[in-house]
């Protein structure tokens, strides 16, 4: 166990509906980080914070995504208008060279 | 093009046997390299780091090698079981900003 809570664990929507996703590490890390998984593949950077601050920010991320920490602790993700092309893994990861993964939300869009 | 290779094909491997997983890059010059542990429907799971500086490192049954000159890392597993069946991910963080580049990752199953 990471200590990394992630939720939902699952989510099913239909094409143009907006969905959020949550990470909650158990104790508080400077850095948190945002992946796209997709089923064969390894993941792919989106986005990651140090503390509440958003440093960067893939260009695989449109501009229907937002990624927010305003504590600097939890994180949500947004994606806005969903394409079935968003149907993969999202996983969120804490550290800083080592980094600990939670178990993912699972997103597909119909 | 920028890149990291694993085998994308799975690798099957007798029980109690050494599985070795390949992990081939190019265009980078990583301070160091990781290796991650994914089962179905899981996160990754961080197993080891070795830095440029370091040939050869060892945790418990698990050994990588790097070698920057052919720009390539090992990963061992001695003693194989069963429970070892996962999919390996190897991973490097080429500018040195914990921005992980994956490669797809390689299928390992250990047979009783």
């Amino acid at each position: 166990d990471t200590g990394v809570s992630q939720n939902p664990r699952h989510k099913i929507t239909k094409r143009g509906q907006n969905v959020t996703f949550r990470c909650d590490p158990i104790s508080e890390h400077n850095r948190l980080y945002w992946y796209r998984q997709t089923l064969g593949q390894g993941p792919e950077f989106l986005t990651y914070f140090q503390n509440e601050a958003q440093l960067e920010k893939s260009r695989l991320l449109s501009d229907r995504f937002s990624a927010e920490r305003p504590k600097g602790s939890f994180s949500t993700l947004e994606i806005q208008r969903t394409e079935q092309g968003d149907s993969a893994m999202y996983l969120c990861a804490f550290g800083d060279n080592e980094q600990f993964f939670g178990p993912g939300t699972r997103l597909t869009v119909l | 093009s920028q890149k990291i290779e694993q085998n994308s094909e799975a690798l099957n491997i007798q029980e109690g046997k050494t599985a070795t997983l390949t992990c081939n890059y190019t265009n980078y010059s990583p301070a160091y390299l990781q290796w991650y542990r994914q089962d179905p429907g899981r996160g990754p799971v961080f197993l080891l780091l070795i830095r440029e500086n370091e040939k050869e490192k060892r945790k418990e049954r698990l050994k990588v090698t790097f070698d920057t000159t052919l720009k390539q890392s090992l990963f061992h597993i001695t003693a194989s079981q069963p429970a070892d069946s996962a999919t390996y991910l190897c991973a490097l963080d080429p500018d040195s900003n914990y921005q992980l580049i994956w490669g797809a990752g390689t299928k390992l199953i250990i047979k009783p």
